[in-house]
């Protein structure tokens, strides 16, 4: 099956900082990736999707000049935590779509951030 | 727009006994009904998924699902639990053959296997 490879697993950056998080997918091409959100012992939430070439759709209330999304080619997005708070700190989960039949998503990882 | 309702936020059955995760959902549109599985620390691992084929999907480590269409449900199942079932489980949600639209999850059912 199809790999999606997310780094780092896991990080921990001071207050103030700001960290970058890859998402690959390593054997197909991704038009779209999208970014989720899991606090602990909660369920997953859209930030964003991210469409190659194109600017990131944000979910309603993500802050896009704080989580900085970039879709540079077909098998890479990032999301870069800017100025991080502990807040911010989270379980930050990618996918990728191939796009086409069967139209399958394919997860990541994910990576743990820490802020302290 | 699509939705789901996980029923239970919390199962606990013995080793050895059936497995029962409920799930019901809403969408505009028919659906594509995926199940999840995320042990502590982990990403999540597809165990199924229905995409309009037949209505009882067998997935991966013993476990199925129906998709009831007029009960708009698609409960988790499997006959016999083992303590490596342990975990939290997510029924999802996204339009048929839309593969670029987001996925909708569940709030989730954290399982407890007691020996």
């Amino acid at each position: 099956g199809a790999v999606v490879s997310q780094h780092p697993s896991w990080v921990i950056c001071k207050s103030g900082t700001s960290v970058k998080i890859e998402c690959r997918s390593l054997d197909f091409q991704a038009t779209t990736m999208f970014w989720y959100r899991q606090f602990p012992k909660q369920s997953l939430m859209l930030m964003a999707t991210s469409n190659e070439g194109s600017k990131a759709t944000y979910e309603q209330g993500v802050e896009k000049d704080k989580f900085l999304i970039n879709h540079a080619s077909l098998t890479l997005s990032t999301l870069t935590v800017t100025s991080a708070h502990p807040e911010d700190s989270s379980f930050y989960i990618c996918s990728a779509a191939t796009g086409t039949v069967p139209y399958e998503q394919y997860f990541g990882p994910g990576t743990r951030l820490t802020v302290t | 727009a699509q939705s789901v309702t996980q029923l239970d936020s919390h199962v606990s059955v013995s080793e050895g006994t059936p497995v029962l995760l409920r799930c019901n959902y809403s969408s505009s549109y028919s659906p594509s009904l995926f199940w999840y599985v995320q042990h502590p620390n982990k990403g999540l691992q597809l165990l199924l998924k229905y995409t309009s084929a037949a209505t009882l999907v067998k997935g991966i480590n013993g476990f199925e699902a129906e998709f009831k269409k007029s009960e708009t449900s698609f409960h988790l199942t499997k006959p016999s639990a083992h303590m490596s079932d342990a975990a939290e489980y997510f029924c999802v949600v996204t339009p048929l053959n839309s593969g670029n639209t987001p996925l909708v999850f569940g709030k989730g059912t954290r399982l407890s296997v007691i020996a």
